[in-house]
């Protein structure tokens, strides 16, 4: 098992353009989860699913959009990047309301 | 309403001292919580959690933590710190687990350990 995997593991954004964060997981979980990670703040949850075609707001949705069209798959968008959402990017997957297992993170700066 | 508090932003202990790492929280019910491990440049790892079973719980690489409900705590402690223990530690609650919310984990801020010869 891969466990959960995300992709790109770096990327660099100029302010204003588009890109999607890519999550899967092979452990059938029901849960997904997207968090940004900032020096001193801890996680973050911005979206999280609670199934194949849900969504739902976490803490700090703003700027950001999420697809959960398949149950492997966990898709975290941003329209229009901007400078403020430069952070550390983690996916996570449960099963039901259980222990959270984490990817190994994104790295995103937005010039 | 939960939040979690952790009372070191870091902690410095020689090779083979015990570690102590300090874990407040708050939480309007029965929570769960976790101690998460986080090394350079990698994702978090799970040390051992506490689902209101057994107070004091055993996790992996020699870590324990120790419910105290009259005190609010969760904290952290090995025997023996090992090179190898040098990361970010991560206090975190949550609602029961299975409880069918999300499992909205609240994060601490983190305490970095270092670890010196």
């Amino acid at each position: 098992n891969a466990g959960v995997t995300q992709t790109p593991k770096f990327r660099v954004l100029k302010t204003g353009q588009s890109m999607t964060l890519l999550c899967a997981q092979d452990m059938n979980h029901e849960y997904m989860y997207w968090y940004r990670q900032d020096p001193g703040m801890g996680l973050r949850l911005i979206h999280y699913s609670v199934g194949e075609g849900t969504t739902a707001k976490g803490e700090v949705p703003d700027g950001y959009n999420v697809s959960r069209l398949k149950k492997q798959n966990f898709l975290l968008g941003l329209e229009s990047a901007a400078p403020s959402q430069t952070s550390v990017y983690f996916c996570a997957s449960s099963y039901f309301g259980y222990e959270q297992y984490f990817g190994p993170g994104t790295r995103l700066t937005v010039t | 309403a939960q939040s979690v508090t952790q009372l070191d932003s870091h902690v410095s202990v020689s090779e083979g001292t015990p570690v102590l790492l300090r874990c407040n929280y708050s939480s309007s019910y029965s929570p769960s919580l976790f101690w998460y491990v986080q090394h350079p440049n990698k994702g978090l790892q799970l040390l051992l959690k506490y689902t209101s079973a057994a107070t004091l719980v055993k996790g992996i690489n020699g870590f324990e933590a120790e419910f105290k409900k009259s005190e609010t705590s969760f904290h952290l402690t090995k025997p023996s710190a090992h090179m190898s223990d040098a990361a970010e530690y991560f206090c975190v609650v949550s609602p029961p687990e299975g409880t069918g919310t999300a499992s909205k984990l609240t994060f601490g801020t983190g305490t970095r350990l270092q670890v010196t010869l």
